[in-house]
């Protein structure tokens, strides 16, 4: 089935920690993007790409990095995990062209950091 | 002011009445407009798109767009229980340097009771 898979679906970790959230999308889609939901913030986009080999910052960059070497691939890199990164993260794809291209999500990955 | 703003509810509604949810948004450069539905502890799903002015009807679902008012709704109509859920107006820019780039509000939780 065609989608996005996100890995691991949850997690704990120790604040210092590095820890590199997975996403992996089939849909040849070429913008990709990273956001985290925290309750009464809603959903904040984290870094995004638009194409393999770009990539840029988001609403909340600060101690997140991405890299995107191909096009299926965006993973999201915690350096130094701290607990105000506790969060639930998606990974979303879409297509930039056109107006009706909407986002699909991944499952998401529920981040604890103690 | 936030790019897109929603009342965060909740929201009730008796299960055969008519549920409205709106949310207006800063940019008048935004193109596109979505609604997607969030049940608790899943990732968003997407309901409807609009992009031109007027009324857009899919099933229950109404999405209606005021662009000079930067204003956009959804109706469900005859709700349904199982219409409990959190509902995210997000916005799309297709210009400039945010091209492609969603902006989501904080979401309204909507409660449909028997």
């Amino acid at each position: 089935i065609a989608g996005i898979t996100q890995a691991p679906t949850s997690q704990i970790l120790a604040a210092g920690r590095r820890m590199t959230l997975r996403c992996t999308q089939d849909m040849r889609h070429n913008a990709m993007y990273w956001y985290r939901q925290d309750l009464g913030l809603g959903l904040r986009l984290i870094h995004y790409s638009n194409t393999a080999g770009t990539t840029g910052k988001g609403e909340v960059p600060d101690g997140y990095s991405v890299s995107r070497a191909n096009t299926d691939d965006f993973p999201l890199t915690l350096a130094s995990a701290v607990p105000s990164q506790t969060s639930v993260y998606f990974c979303a794809s879409s297509e930039i062209q056109g107006s009706n291209s909407p986002l699909h999500f991944g499952n998401g990955t529920r981040l604890t950091v103690t | 002011q936030k790019e897109v703003e929603q009342n965060s509810g909740p929201l009730s509604v008796p299960e055969g009445a008519i549920a409205s949810l709106n949310c207006t948004y800063s940019d008048r450069g935004s193109q596109s407009f979505f609604w997607y539905r969030q049940y608790s502890g899943k990732s968003p799903e997407l309901i409807m798109f609009i992009y031109s002015n007027g009324d857009k009807e899919d099933g229950r679902f109404t999405a209606q767009l005021n662009k000079a008012s930067q204003y956009v709704s959804l109706l469900i109509r005859d709700s349904q229980p199982s219409d409990s859920a959190t509902y995210l107006c997000a916005v799309k820019r297709d210009r400039g340097s945010t091209l492609g780039r969603l902006y989501f509000g904080r979401g309204t939780q909507l409660t449909v009771w028997p």
